[in-house]
């Protein structure tokens, strides 16, 4: 069965210091992988997926498919970078499989 | 152009009685699709519209749960008895293509309906 995991509900980090947020799927077909993110009092959106390998607000995603990862990076936190962030799956179907979020601070 | 729009924002009923939630998607898209976030789990996908047909409703709990889309322009979901099992955050998204994947999806701001 398809499945997310994102194995941090709370992640905080420095302003400065690199972040990185973990995601995991199970899916044994070819998976479409997306992050959304969330920011205070707005709603959620869609910041980068798998297939455009583009860099958003300074973050990056690698489809790893041999560890089943796709873990979001950023070299630098920045304080705007505080939210809520959705790793998501997509398979055959046209549904998304949401994990549990993180929940990143930036302290400044 | 305006955004996907949900009211109410919030619901709060009793045990028993009947709510409806709406989702107005982004002109144009011919998808719809309706999630929930239960408190403390992840955001799960209920169904999918295309146009006025239900395309995939796979996710719906239980037959308490109807969705429509007459006309194929705005969406209801009515819940009919609300349980308190059924409190979470409704939230509705729209497409311009069939898996938006080009665009990705448009979220609205959400219901958030409370069960007592």
């Amino acid at each position: 069965a398809q499945r997310v995991t994102q194995p941090e509900k709370l992640l905080s980090v420095f302003k400065g210091a690199p972040v990185e947020l973990k995601c995991n799927y199970s899916y044994s077909g070819s998976p479409e992988l997306f992050w959304y993110v969330q920011y205070s009092r707005q709603r959620l959106q869609l910041l980068l997926r798998h297939i455009s390998r583009e860099s958003i607000k300074g973050f990056t995603a690698d489809l790893n498919k041999g560890e089943t990862s796709f873990h979001l990076k950023k070299p630098f936190a920045q304080e705007e970078d505080s939210a809520m962030y959705y790793c998501a799956l997509r398979t055959g179907a046209n549904n998304l499989f949401f994990g549990t979020g993180t929940r990143l601070t930036v302290i400044p | 152009e305006a955004g996907v729009t949900q009211f109410p924002s919030h619901s709060v009923i009793e045990k028993g009685q009947t709510v409806t939630l709406r989702c107005d998607p982004i002109s144009g898209h011919d998808n719809l699709y309706w999630y929930r976030r239960v408190m403390g789990k992840e955001i799960k996908f209920l169904l999918h519209f295309v146009k006025e047909s239900k395309q995939d409703e796979s996710g719906m709990p239980n037959n308490r749960f109807l969705a429509e889309r007459t006309g194929g322009t705005y969406s209801t979901l009515k819940v009919q008895p609300a349980e308190l099992e059924d409190s979470g955050v409704y939230f509705c998204a729209s497409s311009q293509d069939l898996r938006g994947t080009v665009y990705g999806y448009t979220f609205g701001s959400g219901t958030r309906l409370t069960v007592v």
